[in-house]
């Protein structure tokens, strides 16, 4: 089972910020949190992702709470093209060997409306 | 840019046929993946490989089989199909460092008559 919990669907205001929550409370202290999204009949494209710290790039911002049960994943000025499926997942420092899994959830559908 | 090439977009196969479905990744990456993606249920993981000639059973492998006989390429075989196959199966490769992402192909859309 997926390790994360999301809410199903999201909508937002064109031009404004995107808020995307997810919520990993099992989380262990050596597994990352990463975000990805699936724009319709495409594969899955990364995002973002963050151990402790919050991070940014020219895509997002990745806020993670300081006990690491949650975070929210920041569109700034969400776009129609950001209308997509948005997948939160947690997995494990990864060394090599069979600790690779990559498990995907069900995704919050962000809605992006004029 | 790492390029995952799967080798058909839309198949359509008759049930009972053997299916191959084949990926291939250009950036030398160790582990590489297959899901499927039905309507409703997210991505599944189907198989998981971390080397070469080295798999892990995801969480259907019910029905399907894997071969990694050289480190770019990742093939998914449906030994028998069945109507319950029909979906959209992805690809994906990794490398092995702690944060690394996952980079997926488009996807090959089967359907099994």
């Amino acid at each position: 089972d997926a390790k994360t919990t999301q809410p199903p669907s999201m909508d937002c205001a064109e031009g404004r910020a995107a808020n995307l929550p997810c919520n990993h409370s099992t989380i262990s202290g050596n597994e990352y949190v990463y975000w990805y999204r699936q724009i319709h009949s495409q594969g899955p494209q990364y995002i973002i992702h963050g151990l402790k710290n919050n991070e940014t790039n020219e895509m997002a911002s990745l806020i993670i709470t300081e006990d690491r049960k949650s975070s929210t994943l920041i569109l700034p000025h969400a776009t129609l093209r950001d209308t997509a499926v948005y997948y939160c997942i947690v997995r494990v420092a990864y060394y090599g060997g069979s600790q690779g899994n990559l498990i995907f959830g069900k995704g919050t559908k962000l809605s992006v409306k004029p | 840019d790492v390029k995952v090439t799967q080798s058909s977009r839309y198949l359509v196969k008759r049930t009972g046929e053997k299916v191959f479905l084949e990926c291939v990744q250009d950036m030398d990456h160790e582990n590489m993946f297959w899901y499927r993606q039905d309507p409703g249920l997210g991505l599944r993981l189907i198989y998981f490989s971390y080397d070469v000639k080295m798999k892990e059973k995801g969480d259907i492998p019910e029905g399907y089989s894997v071969s990694r006989e050289k480190k770019e390429r990742f093939s998914l075989i449906l030994e028998s199909a069945s109507t319950n196959q029909t979906s959209m199966y992805l690809c994906a490769s990794s490398t092995t460092s702690p944060g690394s992402e996952a980079f997926f192909g488009q996807g090959t859309r089967l359907t099994v008559v």
